[in-house]
């Protein structure tokens, strides 16, 4: 089983709609973050968390709201969902001791039609 | 300003040759991590490689190796002996403050499309 779960991993929906996309782990990280990725832009920050009762937003925050339900969990929302949030989404971990590296989950591709 | 610029948006390569990614980055901190990440078509993303700003080698991982000129600040990969299976996008990211730092997160630039051909 992979480190970092994300789930759906694949989602259309319709313009309007509420979607959450959820990510687990098994790493035993305190740090957690939302990116997305759209083709030619690179990976952007969205969320992070560095424990539970952490919560900090990116730079891409705007239409997009996160729950830290666990240390393991961590959880993206699009309260309405609209076209140009169609894109690939990571859930990664880090440890708090190590160099920084991101541990990724395997992605959820979103597309708002 | 962009924290890391990727300024090759595709690259070619046949296979067996070595091919040099770059990246520039931009910080004003002394202390900073350099990663590079791998991306096949299938999605997931794959660690290669990392540099500390403090480190006096250049990082080696296999076939991967970072080519660190902290006064230029880039920190270009050199994959040698190319396969067709390094087709694939790659990112050089960057974590600002010393590791465990409280900024944490990490930058990324646009990517480089690598193809590998026969």
């Amino acid at each position: 089983d992979a480190d970092v779960t994300q789930t759906p991993r694949n989602r259309i929906t319709k313009t309007g709609k509420r979607i959450m996309l959820e990510c687990s782990q098994t790493k035993g990280h305190d740090r957690m973050y939302w990116y997305r990725q759209d083709p030619g832009l690179g990976l952007q920050l969205i969320y992070y968390s560095f424990d539970v009762k952490d919560i900090n937003k990116g730079e891409i925050s705007d239409g997009y709201s996160v729950s830290r339900q666990a240390q393991a969990k961590f959880s993206l929302s699009l309260e309405s969902a609209i076209p140009n949030q169609t894109a690939l989404y990571f859930c990664a971990t880090s440890d708090l001791q190590g160099s920084g590296e991101l541990f990724f989950g395997e992605g959820s591709r979103l597309t708002v039609l | 300003a962009q924290k890391i610029t990727q300024t090759q948006p595709g690259m070619f390569v046949q296979e067996k040759e070595a091919v040099t990614l770059d990246c520039t980055y931009d910080t004003s901190d002394p202390s900073y991590g350099l990663f590079w990440y791998k991306q096949p078509s299938s999605g997931e993303m794959i660690f290669l490689i990392y540099q500390g700003s403090y480190d006096q080698q250049n990082a080696t991982e296999g076939r991967y190796s970072l080519n660190f000129q902290k006064a230029r600040k880039s920190a270009n990969l050199v994959i040698s002996a190319s396969q067709l299976g390094d087709s694939a996008m790659y990112f050089c990211a960057m974590r600002e403050g010393g590791r465990g730092s409280t900024l944490g997160r990490l930058y990324f630039g646009r990517g480089t499309q690598l193809t590998v051909w026969p």
